[in-house]
């Protein structure tokens, strides 16, 4: 079956500064990659995601590449605030069900 | 425009009792999934639903997890004879159709002691 790593576990940042999140993922056949945002005793809020006939999309601060070739795929968040920080899941899927990655704790400092 | 809508929101079970998990998925959404997330994890795919029917149930860990969705609207999940490792957060998505966005509820947190 499909397997998602992620990296890193946790990031630190400074606010301000841009945070960058990592997956890859090992079946050729995913096609839809989300990216989700888990705050603390929520459920996991969709806040980007990308399928695999396109190599970038971008939303205000958020943004998120592809790269189908290399089977990897990464979150990128710029001028971050403490409001950013948050657990943050990248998932991939082939068809119904979404395998999801480990998880980046992320902490914007101000 | 409520989202999904999961109860109860905790749960602690003595070791050996049956429970039962609900999910009020959005309106008019087709598909539903059910996951299981344990602390510092990422979810891990438990079962879906398309409408009334279960399609895949390949991530149910053992037989006494069950899941039903009768009308094809509001889903159970029962955990029979829980154990200690049942302990997790057990989240319910739906979506629209089967490859659209995934909504998630907020999660039932369920201790088994």
């Amino acid at each position: 079956g499909e397997n998602v790593e992620q990296h890193p576990s946790t990031l630190s940042v400074q606010e301000g500064d841009s945070a960058v999140i990592k997956c890859t993922y090992s079946d050729s056949a995913s096609n839809y990659f989300p990216w989700y945002k888990q705050e603390l005793g929520k459920g996991p809020q969709l806040i980007i995601d990308i399928r695999s006939n396109v190599g970038e999309k971008k939303d205000q601060r958020i943004a998120v590449t592809l790269n189908k070739t290399a089977k990897h795929f990464s979150l990128h968040i710029t001028e971050t605030q403490p409001e950013d920080s948050a657990v943050y899941f990248c998932a991939s899927s082939s068809g119904n069900m979404l395998t999801f990655g480990g998880g980046t704790r992320l902490m914007v400092k101000p | 425009g409520a989202g999904v809508s999961q109860s109860p929101r905790y749960k602690v079970a003595k070791r050996g009792q049956d429970v039962a998990l609900r999910c009020d998925p959005i309106s008019g959404h087709v598909s539903l999934f059910w996951y299981q997330q344990a602390l510092g994890q990422g979810p891990e795919f438990l079962t879906y639903f398309q409408n009334e029917a279960q399609l895949d149930k390949s991530g149910l860990p053992s037989d006494r997890f069950f899941a039903e969705r009768p009308e094809g609207s509001v889903s159970t999940l029962k955990i029979q004879r829980t154990q200690q490792e049942d302990s997790a957060v057990y989240l319910c998505a739906s979506s629209l159709m089967w490859d659209t966005e995934a909504f998630f509820g907020q999660g039932t947190r369920l201790t088994v002691v």
